[in-house]
């Protein structure tokens, strides 16, 4: 069965670092590609970046200066962090496997707020 | 960045009725699209990608078509466990980008 999760704090201070891991089974991270995806309440969400199969990267260029995803495929995890939080950047962010987004996690809601 | 334009933002339909959604790319999107569903609290599911193609489990009465710059998702015999919100997404070209989504209600 195919599944991922995301973890990470639920609340960041502004001008701080938001780091999350997702968590992936019934998959190999070798095989499928990862997305990470945001999605402020009551709007569309926003692509943000991809986690290549073969380890590379792309990035969504609104965001690139200020992100970054990696991987460990010996815990079947990837990462993302994201530097200068401010408050726009609150929301629920979800990862999701790729090439068609087919599989979502539940997401995770963070909010930006001193 | 390839825009993708949603219409309309909110839609009232009966039970039974057939329902239409459409989508329009900045530029062409070569029918790299996709169409998911979100209830309230959940995360988005896949209903269609490249363009028209079902995915697994969805129902049959959910279809998708177009191509070019201009896609549809067509929901017949509307049934009240398809009241959500529902977005297009292309992925032809980075950044994958989103519609505003469409808000379906039972009227």
């Amino acid at each position: 069965q195919v599944q991922l999760k995301e973890s990470g704090p639920g609340l960041v201070q502004p001008s701080e670092t938001l780091s999350l891991t997702c968590t992936v089974s019934g998959f190999s991270l070798t095989s499928y590609s990862v997305s990470w995806v945001r999605q402020p309440s009551g709007k569309g969400p926003e692509w943000m970046g991809r986690m290549w199969y073969d380890g590379d990267t792309a990035y969504n260029s609104a965001l690139k200066s200020r992100l970054s995803i990696s991987r460990d495929t010996s815990k079947n995890q990837v990462f993302l962090k994201m530097n200068s939080l401010q408050t726009d950047d609150t929301g629920t962010y979800y990862c999701t496997r790729d090439p068609v987004m087919d599989a979502w996690g539940q997401g995770a809601s963070v909010t930006v707020s001193s | 960045d390839i825009q993708m334009t949603q219409s309309p933002a909110s839609l009232s339909a009966s039970l039974g009725e057939t329902v239409t959604i459409e989508c329009r790319a900045s530029e062409d999107i070569y029918s790299n699209l996709a169409w998911y569903q979100q209830k309230p609290g959940n995360s988005p599911q896949l209903l269609i990608y490249d363009a028209n193609s079902l995915a697994d489990g969805v129902p049959s009465r959910f279809s998708g078509s177009g191509s070019g710059t201009q896609y549809s998702l067509k929901i017949n015999s509307l049934q009240s466990e398809d009241v959500a919100s529902y977005f297009c997404q292309q992925y032809n070209n980075y950044p994958y980008t989103f519609g505003a989504g469409t808000k379906l209600e039972l009227k």
